[in-house]
């Protein structure tokens, strides 16, 4: 089964808007942690956010937050505000404290639109 | 400034004749992982390594060496490559313990085998 999932091959979003790119995950670790890549045309990987397992709150970065559902194990970014820099890659990723690797999936391009 | 640098960033090789990518850390990080990016597969780990001469498999390592003999320095060695190890290819550090530190990653290399 995949560690992580990302259904969302491609995303539109018209600037200003807010946009949701989905996540979800596979695990049967208590401990683990969920981080966002943003990957832009220029190809660097940038780091957005971080969710820890026992984070009670939804981890935010500026305009970035992640909508942290543990039940359903969805961690989905959410992007407020969207912006012509936000068009890029995005990654969500998965570490479990036992098993020392890292999962990415497979990523969402996002495009913001004038 | 602090940085993961690869080197070299693009290469162009033939199948069978050994290459070393080379990956340095000046952030003092006990992590390093080694990725490769294909298209419509997301990232995957090919190996990690936990602290100095502490080495692992991850995903994909196959076809791939990695050794850490200094902290700073992550080098992956293809002994043998083939075409499909075409790729681009991300070294990353971070703090331990990774799964509640961000990782940095370096520029990426392009790796192209004929």
């Amino acid at each position: 089964a995949q560690k992580i999932t990302q259904t969302q091959p491609g995303m539109f979003v018209q600037e200003k808007e807010a946009v949701t790119l989905d996540c979800t995950y596979d695990t049967s670790d208590p401990s683990y942690g969920l981080f966002w890549y943003k990957q832009p045309s220029s190809g660097e990987m940038i780091f957005l956010i971080y969710q820890g397992s026992y984070d009670q709150q939804n981890a935010t970065e500026g305009r970035y937050s992640l909508n942290f559902q543990k039940a359903r194990k969805s961690a989905n970014l959410v992007i407020s505000a969207s912006q012509l820099g936000d068009s890029a890659m995005y990654f969500c990723a998965m570490r479990e404290d036992t098993g020392n690797q890292f999962y990415f999936g497979t990523g969402t391009s996002l495009t913001v639109i004038p | 400034e602090a940085q993961v640098t690869q080197n070299p960033r693009y290469l162009i090789t033939v199948t069978g004749k050994k290459l070393t990518v080379t990956c340095s850390q000046n952030m003092n990080h006990e992590y390093m992982s080694w990725y490769r990016q294909d298209p419509g597969l997301g990232l995957r780990q090919i190996y990690y390594s936990m602290n100095v001469e502490v080495t692992d498999k991850g995903d994909v390592p196959e076809g791939y060496k990695v050794s850490r003999k200094e902290k700073r320095n992550f080098p992956l060695i293809l002994e043998s490559p083939s075409p499909n190890q075409t790729s681009l290819y991300f070294c990353a550090s971070s703090l331990y313990p990774p799964t509640y530190n961000e990782q940095f990653f370096g520029p990426g290399t392009r790796l192209t085998v004929l």
